[in-house]
């Protein structure tokens, strides 16, 4: 079956730093990626819709100069969380969608901690 | 706008009791629907998908039937299990290229021996 691969997932970073996470689909091509984040006990929240050779498409509210999303090919989308604060803390997860009727597939997330 | 309602947990039961979470959508067009599960500290799993109406997706004892009279995707398992505690979230596809799914806000799942 279809498998995404997200990385790393756990990472401690200090405050002002950048953290990047990857997201790989392993064995299929992947166009079009999704970010999410989650909260503690909360639903997942989309921030952006990755395209493979295109800009990606944030959701209202998301800070695109924060959360930097790069899709350089089809098979690999990162998001680059820039200069972090606390409040950024959260659990990251990623997404692909194979085509047809297979559906969507995640990661198993990035637990973030910015301290 | 399209949407899924799930209800509010958390959903508390003994060990080999019925499950029964329920899921209704509110969407143009006919979309597809599925329910994932996520256990602590990972990410989604795909449970099952029902892409059409009276279609029935089931995985591990757990079915779902899409109704489109009732705009509802209710997840059932005849006999829980401690390893089934986990939070479950229904979803809808409006199958458009490039969209993502639109989530429910999940129902935990507390299963006690």
């Amino acid at each position: 079956g279809a498998v995404v691969s997200q990385h790393p997932s756990r990472v401690i970073c200090k405050s002002g730093t950048s953290v990047k996470i990857e997201c790989r689909s392993l064995d299929f091509q992947a166009t079009t990626m999704f970010w999410y984040r989650q909260f503690p006990k909360q639903s997942l929240m989309l921030m952006a819709t990755s395209n493979e050779g295109s800009k990606a498409t944030y959701e209202q509210g998301v800070e695109k100069d924060k959360f930097l999303i790069n899709h350089a090919s089809l098979t690999l989308s990162t998001l680059t969380v820039t200069s972090a604060h606390p409040e950024d803390s959260s659990f990251y997860i990623c997404s692909a969608r194979q085509g047809g009727n297979y559906g969507y597939t995640f990661g198993s997330g990035t637990r973030l901690t910015v301290v | 706008g399209d949407s899924v309602t799930q209800m509010e947990g958390p959903v508390t039961l003994s060990e080999e009791a019925f499950l029964t979470i329920n899921c209704t959508y509110t969407a143009t067009g006919y979309p597809s629907l599925f329910w994932y599960v996520q256990y602590p500290g990972e990410g989604l799993q795909l449970l099952l998908k029902a892409t059409k109406a009276d279609d029935k997706g089931s995985n591990k004892g757990f079915e779902a039937t899409y109704r489109k009279e009732t705009t509802s995707f209710h997840l059932e398992k005849g006999s829980v299990q401690v390893s089934d505690s986990a939070v479950y979230f229904c979803a809808l596809s409006l199958n458009q290229a490039g969209t993502a799914l639109i989530f429910g806000k999940g129902t935990t799942l507390s299963v006690s021996s």
